[in-house]
């Protein structure tokens, strides 16, 4: 009963795939977000969705796509594939968008 | 632009002992403070929080401390448990509701 539940845990494809990473979450939040954590180990947000209004990081480039079918998923797509997407991606959820952070596990995606 | 700073990678602290981690921000907007714990192979969870009205906060074993004037905040745990060991992420937010992250300080509580 896994509350935000992100997969798969490990992705590792070559350079140039499109990708996909899922997520959801069974809270019954209105927002969710996408971070990455860098080699740097920042928590960097690049996407939120909340009441179907996406807010975007601007420096995300527009390879990365966020896809919400409904308000339990946030799934992530990234087209064309570069060594430097390499990082561990987070998604999270809150209660309204000033509640604390509920966050999945990670998915760590390895570009060769 | 590093707007949250976590200026200590890493901390040991013996068990029993005080441990303090620090955070350091820049942003004047920032009115909300947050830290999260994270183990290995887990995502960051929710530990305690902050507002900028208030000087401090406490949860148990954890205080969080606000110098708003310094634009600086601490968590202390107290005591230290092996139990502690883990990331502790410091966040900020204000202006927008999706919070600003450190990148982290890696506590090791000894036994």
């Amino acid at each position: 009963d896994t509350a935000v539940s992100q997969t798969p845990k490990y992705l590792v494809t070559q350079m140039g795939n499109d990708k996909s990473i899922k997520c959801e979450q069974n809270l019954g939040h209105d927002t969710m977000y996408w971070y990455k954590q860098d080699s740097k180990k920042f928590l960097k947000i690049m996407f939120s969705y909340n009441n179907k209004e996406l807010i975007i990081n601007e420096t995300v480039p527009n390879r990365f796509s966020p896809k919400s079918p409904d308000k339990a998923h946030l799934n992530l797509h990234i087209n064309s594939l570069e060594l430097g997407d390499s990082a561990v991606y987070f998604c999270a959820s809150s209660q309204e968008p000033n509640s604390p952070l509920h966050f999945g596990n990670g998915t760590r995606l390895t570009v060769t | 632009d590093q707007q949250v700073k976590q200026n200590s990678p890493s901390l040991s602290v013996q068990e029993g002992r005080i441990s303090i981690l620090n955070c350091d921000y820049t942003n004047s907007m920032f009115d909300y403070f947050l830290w999260y714990k994270k183990y290995p192979a887990e995502g960051p969870t929710f530990l305690i929080s902050i507002s900028s009205i208030k000087d401090k906060n406490e949860d148990g074993r954890f205080t969080v401390f606000l110098n708003k004037s310094a634009k600086h905040l601490s968590l202390h745990i107290v005591p230290s448990q092996p139990g502690d060991s883990a990331v502790y992420f410091c966040a900020a937010r204000g202006g927008s509701y999706i919070p600003t992250f450190g990148r982290g300080t890696s506590l090791i509580v000894h036994p």
